[in-house]
């Protein structure tokens, strides 16, 4: 079983819809959690970076990180086609040499 | 003005040969990173350095050796290069390396064929 688990998809969604991606982990020794998107042929990007469990919420994107369930959501409101692209999990524990664990990415495709 | 770049972008070679990536970043990051990005899109680190110093060093093979000549630039060579190194190799900096975000340029493409 992989640390960090994440549906690949493919996902796809009508323009405007909310989009919500999840990760689920097995280390409870990770704190630190953040979310990359990927465009073909690119580096990930960071999006959201949050420590610990609660909300943050940037523009259209919100992640949630649940602790005890072991547990990350992030929310895309208002979805656009340039949203299209894929969206990885990562996180890393504190004396982890920052060594981040991705999830295998989900595929998203917002469709006009 | 690229803050993570790599070269080259793409790189095609025949199995034996011996090959190197170069990553320099202009963030001003002291810590720079290698991961992997296989085809299924799965992302590994291979190594880190934190100001010219080897900080994680994963499972590589020794045919994989980097190399920092300053905290701006890290190398990446591979020796006796095999098919399943194919893959995506990405480059990555932050700042420290106490769980501050990384940045990562945008791959070198490697085929082994």
């Amino acid at each position: 079983q992989k640390e960090v688990e994440q549906d690949p998809g493919p996902l796809s969604v009508p323009e405007g819809a909310i989009v919500s991606l999840n990760c689920t982990y097995s280390n409870s020794a990770f704190q630190y959690f953040m979310w990359y998107r990927q465009y073909s042929r690119k580096g990930p990007e960071l999006l959201m970076y949050t420590y610990s469990s609660g909300n943050k919420e940037d523009g259209r994107f919100t992640a949630q990180v649940d602790k005890s369930s072991k547990y990350i959501s992030l929310f895309i409101r208002d979805s656009q086609p340039s949203d299209s692209a894929t969206y990885l999990c990562a996180m890393s524990y504190t004396g982890g040499g920052n060594k981040l664990t991705f999830g295998t990415g989900t595929q998203l495709k917002v469709e006009l | 003005d690229t803050a993570v770049s790599q070269t080259p972008k793409y790189l095609v070679t025949q199995m034996g040969n011996d090959k190197s990536i170069k990553c320099e970043q202009n963030l001003g990051h002291d810590t720079m990173y290698w991961y992997k990005q296989d085809s299924k899109k799965f992302l590994k680190i291979m190594f880190s350095y934190n100001n010219k110093e080897l900080i994680i060093n994963e499972t590589v093979p020794n045919r994989f050796s980097p190399k920092s000549p300053d905290k701006a630039h890290l190398n990446l060579h591979i020796n006796s290069l095999e098919l399943g190194d194919s893959a995506v190799y990405f480059c990555a900096s932050s700042q420290g390396d106490k769980n501050s975000p990384l940045h990562f340029g945008n791959g070198t493409r490697l085929t082994v064929t």
